[in-house]
């Protein structure tokens, strides 16, 4: 497509909820990467894909955090029992290159 | 301390001012540096790349000091439309790719 794509854009969810947040990147782009941005921060590395290999989960803030690209393309990120600490926009980057393009990202309030 | 240092302001500056922002980092491997522009509620998007000959586009000059670990971002002629915040990037060589550090982001705020 001609950007990167997210879904939901806004999902609301009680505390212990499962939630799955859905990227589609740019077609072609083998470097996926998940953010996590809290109010007034700026966006905190989470996870890297280099097309279906998840290289790098370092970011990843606990084991309730599992992300997947099963086929190189669309990435899932999932959250497991989530807590309110959770609350955030998740951005999805894929990239090509040195830069990354961004996808509008997911709010996600955990009430 | 964070990896990548900004003055998180807000700058509230009038129009047609000029107003410069600048950023640290703490990783003296990293080559590569950006200013991201972040709209309220927006994706990033990046405004540019900073080298280390400084680099102009229109309004918008980065310059790039690698002994002292420093960027900055000037804004000449400010509009109404600048208002955002501006995250300063470097990149982290993790081995088999880059990753990117983002500031926190300076807040711009410009007015009539």
């Amino acid at each position: 497509g001609a950007g990167v794509s997210q879904s939901p854009r806004y999902k609301v969810a009680k505390r212990g909820q499962d939630v799955a947040l859905r990227c589609d990147p740019i077609s072609g782009h083998v470097s996926l990467f998940w953010y996590q941005q809290a109010l007034g921060q700026g966006p905190e590395f989470l996870t890297y894909f280099q097309n279906e290999a998840q290289l790098d989960k370092s970011g990843l803030p606990s084991d309730r955090f599992f992300a997947e690209r099963p086929e190189g393309s669309v990435s899932t990120l999932k959250i497991q029992r989530t807590q309110q600490e959770d609350s955030a926009v998740y951005l999805c980057a894929s990239s090509r290159g040195a830069g990354h393009t961004f996808g509008s990202g997911t709010r996600l309030t955990v009430v | 301390r964070k990896e990548v240092e900004q003055d998180p302001g807000p700058f509230n500056v009038p129009e047609g001012a000029t107003v410069a922002f600048n950023c640290t980092y703490s990783n003296s491997a990293s080559q590569s540096f950006f200013w991201y522009r972040q709209d309220c509620r927006k994706e990033p998007k990046l405004l540019m790349s900073v080298y280390s000959s400084g680099n102009e586009d229109g309004r918008f000059t980065a310059q790039l000091n690698r002994a002292s670990q420093y960027i900055s971002l000037l804004i000449r002629d400010s509009k109404l439309s600048d208002s955002a915040t501006y995250l300063c990037v470097v990149n982290k060589y993790a081995g088999v790719y880059n990753k990117l550090i983002f500031g926190a982001g300076t807040r711009l705020a410009v007015h009539p």
